[in-house]
């Protein structure tokens, strides 16, 4: 069955550094992988999305990689802030009406 | 973007009892996505839902426990029926807009 992996357990970064979180996946060609927000009590929000023949995409502060043949993404914040701290979710699509697949999350602590 | 209205955003229901869960968007979309999130889980994909047509269900979930309602293209409802404390999560609706998805703020349900 389909498999998303995030890291489970929460990442402590200082501030002012890079944080780098991880999204792996198995029993999955996903056409579209997905990066989301997701503060307590809300919904998930969008950050970026990078398709299957994409290897970089980048917003502002933020960086996504994807590379389906390690079946890997890496989500990147440079200059991470207090305000970055959320728990980031990683979700894959195959494309046109999908709805999506979601790992468990990462919960990314920014320290001052 | 596309902005949804989710009602309500928490109740506590008795046991064997039913609630259903609204969202409205502000403007026409094809689909509406239907998501639970347990506790300390991952966002799962409950059904698709079509105006016009009967939603479609993921594995797991059938349509006498969640029915799914879709008058038109802004609005649709999610009942949780014969509620079981098992079926304490969050849901949430969501709907594809642009390059991402939108997603309402979520339902929390507690059933004692």
């Amino acid at each position: 069955s389909q498999k998303i992996e995030q890291n489970s357990e929460a990442l402590n970064i200082q501030e002012g550094k890079t944080a780098t979180l991880t999204c792996n996946y198995t029993n999955y060609s996903p056409a579209y992988l997905q990066w989301y927000r997701q503060d307590p009590g809300r919904g998930p929000v969008f950050l970026l999305l990078i398709r299957e023949n994409e290897k970089e995409k980048r917003k502002e502060r933020l960086k996504v990689t994807f590379d389906t043949t390690l079946k890997q993404s890496l989500f990147h914040i440079t200059a991470s802030q207090p305000a970055d701290s959320a728990t980031y979710l990683c979700a894959l699509s195959g494309g046109g009406a999908d709805g999506l697949t979601f790992g468990k999350g990462t919960h990314l602590i920014i320290q001052p | 973007s596309a902005v949804i209205s989710q009602k309500p955003s928490r109740d506590i229901c008795q046991r064997g009892t039913s609630l259903t869960i609204q969202c409205q968007v502000d403007s026409q979309v094809t689909m509406m996505f239907w998501y639970r999130q347990q506790p300390g889980q991952s966002l799962t994909l409950i059904a698709t839902a079509n105006q016009g047509s009967e939603a479609t269900y993921e594995s797991g979930f059938v349509i006498d426990k969640f029915p799914i309602s879709r008058p038109n293209l802004t609005f649709s409802t999610l009942t949780v029926s014969n509620m079981s404390p098992e079926d304490s999560s969050i849901y949430l609706c969501s709907v594809a807009d642009g390059s991402g998805y939108t997603f309402g703020s979520g339902t929390r349900l507690t059933v004692v």
